[in-house]
């Protein structure tokens, strides 16, 4: 299994530019999550799919902020327009069973906006 | 109130000792309990996962739960070099799939 993954591994952009991350979760695995993680504020819940329904948006921290999944191997997570402070990594994970089993991570997005 | 606290460390021990990392958590409803690595630049790591009070060993490592005081820990025995990394602690909240972490703590295991 190739794990989930995520791309780009690296993206600089200026301020006022679209970013669009992109993920593709396991294959089987029914639950999708979007965090960001800042060594202020940690790892930040934004958004969580189940069978690619939006459950739980209330972590998305603005408008400029949108997430879709359009089928079960893909989500991704735009930010429009983009501003430093949304400067971070960001995380797509993906689990099953109601993640009784805890989630896997993709390898993350280090997103730099100057 | 943050619904899961760790104390962000740095948590310094030597080689060979046992490393001792603690987590608290708000709802008392909590079901599932886990706890991620996380080395510098990398992505977070499952290596244990708890449900029920008590302790659950798995090589080194030891997970400790108690619900009646909301506390959750992992302790590593023989702590090596390459055990040098942030520890997260994650709590099911009673929300569908829907984890809290931790802000995690650093280890430092000294040669």
């Amino acid at each position: 299994d190739a794990g989930v993954i995520q791309s780009p591994r690296h993206e600089v952009t200026e301020m006022g530019q679209e970013v669009t991350l992109r993920c593709k979760p396991i294959s089987g695995h029914n639950s999708l999550f979007w965090y960001r993680q800042t060594m202020m504020r940690g790892l930040e819940l934004l958004i969580y799919f189940n069978n690619n329904v939006p459950i739980d948006d209330s972590g998305m921290p603005e408008d400029r902020f949108s997430a879709k999944m359009p089928n079960a191997s893909f989500s991704t997570l735009k930010i429009q327009p983009s501003e430093p402070r949304d400067s971070a990594v960001y995380f797509c994970a993906s689990t099953v069973d109601r993640g009784l089993r805890g989630y896997t991570f993709g390898s993350g997005t280090r997103l730099t906006v100057v | 109130q943050k619904e899961v606290e760790q104390n962000s460390g740095p948590l310094s021990v030597p080689e060979g000792a046992i490393a001792s990392l603690n987590c608290t958590y708000s709802d008392r409803g909590s079901q599932s309990f886990f706890w991620y690595r996380q080395y510098s630049g990398k992505s977070p790591e499952l290596i244990m996962s708890i449900y029920s009070n008590g302790d659950k060993e798995d090589g080194r490592f030891t997970a400790q739960l108690n619900k009646a005081s909301q506390y959750v820990s992992l302790l590593i025995r023989d702590s090596q070099p390459s055990d040098s990394a942030t520890y997260l602690c994650a709590v099911n909240m009673n929300n569908f799939n829907k984890f809290y972490f931790g802000s995690g703590t650093k280890l430092n295991v000294k040669p």
